[in-house]
């Protein structure tokens, strides 16, 4: 069965970088985009960002420019998100979510991974 | 901040219908850009509840139902039962946002 499985959850200081690693199994992972989702404590869904695991690709949410980079790594099915200049309020559940239909760069979400718990503070 | 609308909170008893709408605009819901709907129990990861504006992915029960229509979408729950108590969002593509992809503000149902 197609699965996402992330990292663990992380504790930060101010200013520090995070890496968040995404393992997917259960399909060819250069077909299908990979995106990046995060949830700050109580609050709604934000889109970070999208990775083509082809090519290596990347478009970001103007957000994030200048401080996200998404990367992959093919020979182990992974993705990456890299998040620096942290500060609290990066405090989030980070998720990756697979695009659901091959190729296709505007789709839905499905599935997503557990979500990795990244903490900002000093 | 969402540029997709929805209410905080909606309720009814079981097996009542209750319905969440998704308010967007000309750059993303109106502009042709396909709605679909996440359902996120408490403490667990969203899930894919409908696609494609009105599709369910297998395995998604038929009481969840989901409509188009201008710049709204709306998400249909029939026969309400006390495990659809979550939060949900609606999700799209906004032109105006440089490829972004766009939440709604989520709504939480209760089961009273």
């Amino acid at each position: 069965q197609v699965q996402l499985v992330q990292s663990g959850a992380e504790v930060k200081k101010p200013g520090a970088s995070v890496k968040v690693s995404c393992k997917a199994s259960g399909y060819t992972f250069t077909s299908y985009y990979m995106h990046w989702v995060r949830q700050a404590p109580g609050q709604g869904l934000e889109w970070m960002g999208i990775i083509n695991p082809s090519g290596g690709s990347t478009s970001y949410a103007q957000k994030f420019q200048g401080r996200v980079t998404m990367t992959r790594d093919t020979s182990t099915s992974t993705v990456y998100m890299e998040l620096s200049s942290l500060r609290s309020e990066d405090t989030a559940v980070y998720y990756c979510a697979r695009g659901g239909v091959p190729a296709a760069i505007l789709s839905w979400f499905d599935p997503w991974g557990q979500g990795t718990l990244v903490t900002v503070s000093s | 901040q969402s540029v997709l609308t929805q209410p905080p909170s909606v309720s009814g008893a079981p097996g009542q219908r209750v319905t969440i709408s998704c308010t967007g605009s000309s750059s993303n819901i109106g502009a042709g850009y396909d709605v679909h709907w996440y359902q996120q129990l408490p403490g667990t990861a969203p899930k894919l509840l409908i696609y494609g504006n009105s599709n369910r992915p297998s395995g998604v029960p038929d009481r969840f139902s989901g409509s188009k229509s201008g710049t709204s979408a709306s998400l249909a729950i029939t026969g309400l039962q006390a495990e659809d108590e979550a939060d949900y969002y609606c999700q799209s593509y906004d032109s105006s946002l440089s490829g972004s992809r766009v939440f709604g503000t989520g709504t939480k149902v209760t089961v009273l």
